[in-house]
């Protein structure tokens, strides 16, 4: 069974400083993995998502996140938060195998961003 | 259109009422989604449909009917709700399964009471 992890349930950083969330998974197959954020009272957003294709992926808003196979780890970097960062991100995972298509979310990360 | 709209944006119902939670996609995307959000935890999968057929129930109870006119409509029919029912109903989209490679497109959700 696939699921995800994510360490740290708040994160609170200085605007201008690095963010880093952290995710590891555990799946029995390649996974495909995803990062989302939710701003308050909205939908998720994706931000970024690894299919194999390469192991440090690029997202919108200057987000970027690195597949570690060995670690099973597939950790969200910023290099300098704003202000506008301050949101909920989630880590989820899926696979194309079992002739379903479920996605799992993690737990989820609360970030925050002090002036 | 990049967008997955939902309707209503609020709905307060009684536990007698039957009521119904409506999304609509124009992307040509052939799998959709729905997803139940408590506050404070991640969305949890209720149902698939991809091309128009339900492909995964995750158990749901009965009171929650799910139904898929046509590639581009979802709806959610509600009736005899209970108050722990109360949540953000999210929809979303995604290119066709049973790939898991492509992430979702959410709507900004139903936020539900039920008194």
């Amino acid at each position: 069974a696939q699921s995800v992890t994510q360490l740290g349930s708040h994160v609170s950083v200085s605007e201008g400083a690095l963010v880093l969330l952290r995710c590891n998974y555990s799946s029995s197959v390649p996974p495909y993995l995803f990062w989302y954020v939710q701003y308050p009272n909205q939908g998720l957003q994706l931000l970024l998502k690894y299919t194999s294709a390469a192991t440090l992926v690029k997202g919108i808003n200057g987000f970027e996140a690195e597949f570690k196979k060995s670690e099973t780890s597939f950790h969200l970097t910023k290099p300098s938060a704003h202000m506008s960062d301050a949101a909920e991100y989630f880590c989820a995972v899926s696979d194309g195998n079992t002739g379903g298509f479920k996605t799992i979310f993690g737990a989820g990360t609360r970030l925050f961003v002090k002036a | 259109d990049t967008e997955v709209t939902q309707t209503p944006k609020h709905l307060v119902m009684g536990m007698t009422n039957k009521k119904s939670l409506k999304c609509e996609q124009h992307m040509g995307h052939r799998a959709m989604y729905w997803y139940k959000q408590k506050a404070k935890k991640p969305p949890e999968l209720m149902f698939v449909y991809s091309y128009e057929k339900l492909s995964i129930n995750e158990s749901v109870p009965s009171r929650f009917s799910p139904e898929c006119p046509n590639s581009s409509l979802l709806n959610l029919h509600l009736h005899a709700l209970q108050p722990e029912d109360s949540a953000l109903y999210l929809c979303a989209s995604s290119q066709d399964l049973p790939k898991g490679s492509y992430g979702y497109t959410f709507g900004s959700g139903t936020r539900l009471t039920v008194v």
